[in-house]
């Protein structure tokens, strides 16, 4: 099936440890997000990539990098420099055009223990 | 930071009344503009997208978009209490290098029986 996958649903982590969260998609699209949703608020953009081998920063990208090696992933990680990373995590992916709608996966909750 | 304001709610309206949702945004040169829901846990869903001024109808929803006053919102017909749910406002962005999708915090609806 096509779609855009997410692993793992959820995710524990201890202070100061570095973690990776998954986004895989098969639907053939050029662009991908990220995305930081905290308890009662809305989506806040991480990074951004609309090709392979490039990203762009969105509003909260302190504490967080990114690779876009292959068109199908763009993995995020979350530093130990993210002081509050507890959090829903979401990655989306559109086509690189105007008028077409982002597709999201079913999310990571991560949590520092 | 491009804003995309939107009033948190709740807003509760009793089933099989009209259900009104709106979405403010800074961005003079936001082009394209999407309505989603997202259920408590869950991700976001697509519900509706408007790209030109004017009014979309799908179903019981109908998308409203007024480039003037930079506003755009949703409007949900008899409404049901399986529509109760957080609606996020989002638009799409044209930067140097590509496309930023921003999110307001969302409108949380009841619709009560």
């Amino acid at each position: 099936d096509g779609g855009i996958t997410q692993s793992p649903k959820y995710l524990f982590r201890k202070e100061g440890q570095n973690v990776t969260l998954s986004c895989e998609q098969n639907l053939n699209h050029d662009a991908m997000y990220w995305y930081r949703q905290d308890p009662g608020q809305g989506l806040r953009l991480i990074y951004y990539s609309q090709i392979v081998n490039d990203f762009q920063k969105g509003d909260i990208a302190e504490g967080y990098s990114v690779s876009r090696e292959k068109k199908e992933s763009f993995p995020l990680t979350v530093t130990s420099a993210q002081k509050n990373p507890t959090a829903f995590y979401l990655c989306a992916s559109k086509q690189n055009l105007q008028n077409t709608e982002a597709f999201f996966g079913q999310g990571t909750r991560l949590t520092v223990v | 930071q491009k804003e995309v304001e939107q009033n948190s709610g709740p807003l509760s309206v009793p089933e099989g009344a009209i259900a009104s949702l709106n979405c403010t945004y800074s961005d003079r040169v936001s082009q394209s503009f999407f309505w989603y829901r997202q259920y408590s846990g869950k991700s976001p869903e697509l519900i509706m997208s408007i790209y030109s001024n004017g009014d979309k109808e799908d179903g019981r929803f109908t998308a409203q978009l007024n480039k003037a006053s930079q506003y755009v919102s949703l409007l949900i017909r008899d409404s049901q209490p399986s529509d109760s749910a957080t609606y996020l406002c989002a638009v799409l962005v044209a930067e140097d290098s590509g496309y930023a999708l921003n999110f307001g915090k969302g409108t949380s609806l009841l619709v009560t029986p």
